[in-house]
């Protein structure tokens, strides 16, 4: 089975500074897809930004990109010049493709500091 | 820019009781979900919804959950006899046909099971 291992259950920043989640994963398939989502204090679920793994350049959005190690099962994200608004918790997400579920890892709460 | 909506908000409820947590997926979306976190914890997928049909489910999807699609927007997921532990937000998702497997997701209800 798929797992996600998010690492640090909290981080901070500096605002305007940089910052990198750490994500990992486990799976057997050789095509599949990944996401960060954010998640504010209403709790809603909102896409940050993908990466499909047959791709081998690292996805960017904005200020959001990733570090896509397919070898090492690592998918981190990177946030540049750090903004208030940027805090929340961050959940990284596995999807073989299809019509297939997300699963999840435990998350990031993101504190950013003025 | 389209969105998934669900309603209500914040449903409270007695144990015991049949609660009905209601879902409109952006239109022209084919494939349909529902995910729960408990307070403090990671997302679940509950259950996978196409063509009229569920999909997958998760071994959380017992006889107590349902789904449905009544009509050609509605998607609805029913517990017949609410039970503590499942107070939790329970978010909807939708899937089109050809996105590249993203799956943008409902603002969540809140279930409190008393």
């Amino acid at each position: 089975a798929q797992t996600v291992t998010q690492s640090q259950p909290e981080m901070s920043v500096q605002e305007a500074e940089t910052v990198t989640l750490s994500c990992t994963y486990d799976t057997s398939e050789s095509d599949y897809y990944l996401f960060w989502y954010k998640q504010p204090p209403s709790r809603q679920m909102i896409l940050v930004i993908r990466q499909e793994a047959y791709k081998q350049q690292n996805a960017t959005e904005n200020r959001f990109s990733v570090n896509f190690q397919k070898a090492a099962k690592s998918f981190s994200l990177k946030i540049s010049d750090s903004q208030l608004g940027d805090a929340a918790m961050y959940f990284c997400a596995y999807n073989k493709g299809g019509n297939e579920k997300l699963t999840f890892g435990t998350g990031t709460r993101l504190t950013i500091i003025p | 820019e389209p969105e998934v909506t669900q309603t209500p908000s914040h449903q409270v409820t007695q144990m015991g009781q049949e609660v009905i947590l209601r879902c409109v997926p952006i239109s022209n979306h084919l494939y349909f979900y529902w995910y729960r976190q408990i307070l403090g914890q990671k997302v679940e997928f509950l259950v996978s919804f196409y063509n009229n049909e569920i999909s997958e489910k998760s071994e959380i999807f017992d006889d107590q959950f349902s789904v449905e699609r009544p009509d050609g927007s509605n998607f609805t997921l029913k517990i017949r006899s609410t039970k503590l532990e499942d107070s939790a937000m329970y978010f909807c998702a939708s899937r089109d046909r050809v996105s590249t497997d993203t799956q943008y997701f409902g603002p969540g209800t809140r279930l409190t099971v008393l």
